[in-house]
């Protein structure tokens, strides 16, 4: 049972340059989530998806596009990487979406990404 | 400004030792409270959740506690372990959004 897998763990990127992360999760959750963590601040969420075919903004998509392929994968991409960018990067799932009461966010190990 | 403050901002202590750590919030309305463990290189993983009601709840040789009143939660290690050398990590549910705080980085040594 692997839960939530995030490709790649580390990407070195140039300023300009495109990429996607992406994410599966193995669990039947209906609703997935990618959040950002930078040094000294909480994670802050980028985009979700409550459900498949649905995708929402979060609290910093500027940058950012995301994709819900299916129910068990979320890619996110970043078309044209900034250095402001640099940050580890989660993948979360969730069985029930957010307001959902005590839902429990099942997280990826992440993905760790520099922009030169 | 952060609306989920946690402290101290690290710690270290000596295995089998117990410590003891805070988590302050301005968080409106509340739904419910969480604390997560991270491990270096690693994702979150749920540790305990709490509701309104509940003001004391443990997962082993974690206890958490809460007062909604006071918007105040701790998180309570017993006979630390050199496994529990990790980030801990306070969330507050209000509706459809969750606040992280930074975390507290808790280093046990033997």
């Amino acid at each position: 049972n692997a839960g939530v897998t995030q490709t790649p763990k580390f990407q070195v990127l140039k300023t300009g340059q495109s990429m996607t992360l992406q994410c599966a999760q193995d669990m039947n959750h209906n609703s997935m989530y990618w959040y950002r963590q930078d040094p000294g601040m909480g994670l802050r969420l980028i985009y979700y998806s409550a459900s498949e075919g649905t995708t929402d903004k979060g609290e910093v998509p500027n940058g950012y596009n995301v994709s819900r392929l299916n129910k068990r994968e979320f890619s996110l991409r970043l078309e044209s990487a900034a250095p402001s960018q640099t940050s580890v990067y989660f993948c979360a799932s969730s069985a029930r979406g957010l307001g959902s009461g005590a839902n429990v966010l099942t997280f990826g190990a992440g993905s760790r990404l520099t922009v030169l | 400004k952060n609306q989920v403050e946690q402290s101290p901002q690290s710690l270290i202590i000596l295995e089998g030792k117990n410590c003891t750590l805070q988590c302050n919030y301005t968080v409106s309305p509340f739904s419910n409270l969480r604390w997560y463990k991270q491990d270096t290189g690693r994702g979150p993983v749920s540790l305990t959740i709490m509701t309104f009601s509940e003001n004391t709840k443990s997962n082993g040789r974690y206890t958490a506690t809460l007062d909604a009143d006071t918007k105040q939660s701790s998180l309570h290690i017993t006979a630390s372990q050199l496994s529990d050398s990790a980030s801990y990590i306070c969330v507050v549910s209000a509706g459809y959004k969750l606040s992280f705080g930074a975390g507290t980085t808790v280093t046990v040594r033997a």
